[in-house]
């Protein structure tokens, strides 16, 4: 039967662009956050992460910005190439605790 | 790169029977992990295990589940009468310290009741 689940929402770039994908988290606890990549049928894979004593960290290609004061997190990935295409997941965790809260995902679309 | 591994890759149960999902975490990390993510929609904290119990676990994990470190590798999540609705991807994670970083996933297991 028909599976029902949530809408992701979609950002389609040309490759080259740069791409900017948003997270909204909700409790202001959260001290530690992570972004993963999942492809079609595989697990998530860690790019980034960053603590909330910080509000920027960069990686190759990738940048997180933290704004814990509107609970926001964004992850740039510059030069974006098709093999960037995929659901983008950010996730996460209280100090007090163990679990991830994964956010509901973007799917990126890289066009050549 | 060390990875986390799962198997099977694959499975189909009827409903009602048990399933032991498997997985190798990765050597020198302490902290286990179980998630699930039903088609569709995000992936969903199960259970956190160190030194051998269950750290934290969510309101999903209820009295059918159950995680089990049986030797020094493997670490195994147990659904002991499954339902259609435990259909979903079980993802297995690891982590070298309490809180990351990372969390390194595995490939999951699709598990399918019928």
């Amino acid at each position: 039967g028909e599976s029902v689940g949530l809408h992701l929402p979609t950002l389609s770039v040309q490759e080259g662009d740069n791409s900017i994908i948003n997270c909204a988290y909700s409790n202001s606890a959260s001290d530690y956050f992570i972004w993963y990549k999942q492809e079609s049928g595989k697990g998530p894979q860690f790019i980034i992460d960053i603590r909330s004593n910080m509000d920027k960290r960069q990686g190759q290609r990738v940048t997180v910005l933290l704004n814990k004061t509107v609970k926001h997190l964004s992850l740039q990935i510059a030069a974006t190439q098709p093999g960037d295409s995929a659901v983008y997941f950010c996730a996460e965790n209280v100090n007090s605790g163990y679990a991830l809260n994964f956010g509901k995902g973007t799917s990126l679309l890289v066009t050549p | 790169e060390p990875e986390v591994t799962q198997t099977p890759s694959h499975q189909v149960t009827q409903m009602g029977q048990e399933v032991i999902l498997r997985c190798v975490p990765i050597s020198n990390h302490l902290y286990f992990y179980w998630y699930r993510q039903i088609l569709g929609q995000k992936v969903e904290f199960l259970v956190s295990f160190y030194n051998n119990e269950i750290s934290e676990k969510s309101e999903i994990f209820d009295d059918q589940f159950s995680v089990e470190r049986p030797d020094g590798s493997n670490f195994t999540l147990k659904i002991r009468s499954t339902k259609l609705e435990d259909s979903a991807m079980y993802f297995c994670a690891s982590s070298e310290m309490d809180r990351g970083p990372g969390y390194t996933f595995g490939s999951g297991t699709r598990l399918t009741v019928v």
